[in-house]
């Protein structure tokens, strides 16, 4: 079936470091790919999108690029802020339509110190 | 923009009762809605789609009897755990799609069971 795989967590960085969360996935079709974004205690918040191979997703600083031949859909940050401490999910989706499931990875909880 | 407003976000109820959470499609309709269930530090499960006007579709090891699900307009679906217990203790969050192309979260329902 479906899946996504991301790596384990907690990644913790200081701030301005740079930050990469790596996302593989496994899809009997072509699926867009998301990473959401969780604050404490919050539901979940589309962070990018991506729904075609080599299209980059990009949003406040954070970019991802599908691809189809590595089956990656890997984000990164060239300088992370304290604010962007929270938990990263990064999701498929295999069919659109309002029906259409999101398949989610495990999640990977960032923490930034100053 | 769209937004999903789920309510109540903080709920404690003595063990054995039944609680609702009620999830809301703000400024569109929403034909699905789905309901999930996360804990402690992991990913998101998925546990039912909720369809507007018909019975919802649960996913495997969810009791259908635990957790009612009732979506009777195009912008309200409610989740009802009956006779909660300590066990039922999570967060509960649900979305729903935005002209199938972006899926909106709510902000999520913490139910403690005591």
């Amino acid at each position: 079936g479906d899946s996504v795989t991301q790596m384990e967590g907690p990644v913790t960085l200081s701030e301005e470091a740079f930050l990469t969360i790596n996302c593989t996935y496994t899809a009997t079709g072509y699926p867009s790919l998301f990473w959401y974004v969780q604050y404490p205690g919050e539901g979940l918040q589309l962070l990018l999108k991506a729904t075609k191979a080599d299209d980059k997703g990009s949003n406040k600083g954070f970019e991802a690029t599908y691809r189809k031949e590595t089956t990656s859909f890997h984000l990164e940050k060239g300088s992370v802020q304290v604010s962007d401490s929270a938990v990263y999910f990064c999701a498929l989706r295999l069919n659109g339509g309002t029906a259409s499931k999101l398949t989610f990875g495990t999640g990977t909880r960032l923490q930034v110190t100053l | 923009g769209a937004v999903v407003s789920q309510h109540p976000s903080r709920v404690i109820c003595k063990s054995g009762t039944s609680v609702k959470i009620e999830c809301r499609s703000l400024d569109f309709q929403a034909t699905t809605m789905f309901w999930y269930r996360q804990f402690p530090k992991q990913s998101l499960m998925l546990m039912a789609t909720s369809n507007e006007g018909s019975k919802a579709t649960y996913e495997q090891g969810v009791e259908k009897d635990k957790f009612l699900i009732n979506h009777a307009s195009l912008t309200l679906s409610t989740l009802t755990v009956t006779s909660a217990h300590p066990e039922d203790s999570s967060f509960y969050i649900c979305s729903a799609w935005y002209r199938a192309t972006e899926a909106f979260f709510g902000q999520g329902t913490r139910l403690t069971v005591v």
